[in-house]
């Protein structure tokens, strides 16, 4: 069953702490992105990876880090420098970066401060 | 500034009856808009893509329009049924090829009431 697949849905962050969120697929994806859903508000791209070994920051990309290792998977790391981490997080795939191409998302994170 | 404006922010309608979204766009150069279906604690999934030489396009019981002239879009849901409760995203491409050129719209949430 091809798809993208973020965990854990639900996550809560102490004052200081870094948290990492999941994401993974299976649809043999080149491009990956992680976006940020605020209520009342378009989402915002964060960070977006072309290829393995590399990505590019988005528009709100401080206080976010990334890796791409491998190409299924392209986990997301809120540092203790975003102040404001309270938002639904939302990673998406499509089979080649582009402004044409269709977007995957998968479930999203809803990440909370304690 | 690229800009995606999304009317109403809200609607209620009956269970059969029909509806339209508007959706408003200032991206430039353009390449593509498409329509979203986000349910709740959901990722969105894509309904439809318009590009420039587009009028019409239909899924179903979703037709989207777009004027490329006026730089507006529409989705039009006709005889709608209570899984249609969802908000829905107008996303406009520019012509780059970024992912920074995706612009979102904040949405229109969509109840159907019984």
């Amino acid at each position: 069953d091809g798809g993208i697949t973020q965990s854990p849905k639900y996550l809560f962050r102490k004052e200081g702490q870094n948290v990492t969120l999941s994401c993974e697929q299976n649809l043999n994806h080149d491009a990956m992105y992680w976006y940020r859903q605020d209520p009342g508000q378009g989402l915002r791209l964060i960070y977006y990876s072309q290829i393995v070994n590399d990505f590019q920051k988005g528009d709100i990309a401080e206080g976010y880090s990334v890796s791409r290792e491998k190409k299924e998977s392209f986990p997301l790391t809120v540092t203790s420098a975003q102040k404001n981490p309270t938002a639904f997080y939302l990673c998406a795939s499509s089979l080649q970066q582009g402004t044409n191409e269709k977007l995957f998302f998968g479930s999203g994170t809803q990440l909370s401060v304690l | 500034k690229n800009q995606v404006e999304q009317s109403p922010q809200s609607l209620i309608i009956l269970e059969g009856k029909n509806c339209t979204l508007q959706c408003n766009y200032t991206v430039s150069p353009f390449s593509n808009l498409r329509w979203y279906k986000q349910d709740t604690g959901r990722g969105p999934v894509s309904l439809t893509i318009m590009t420039f030489s587009e009028n019409t396009k239909s899924n179903g019981r979703y037709t989207a329009t777009l004027d490329a002239d006026t730089k507006q879009s529409s989705l039009h849901i006709t005889a709608s049924q209570l899984s249609d409760s969802a908000s829905y995203i107008c996303v406009v491409s520019a012509s780059k090829s970024s992912a920074s050129k995706i612009i979102f719209g904040s949405g229109t949430r969509l109840s159907i009431r019984p």
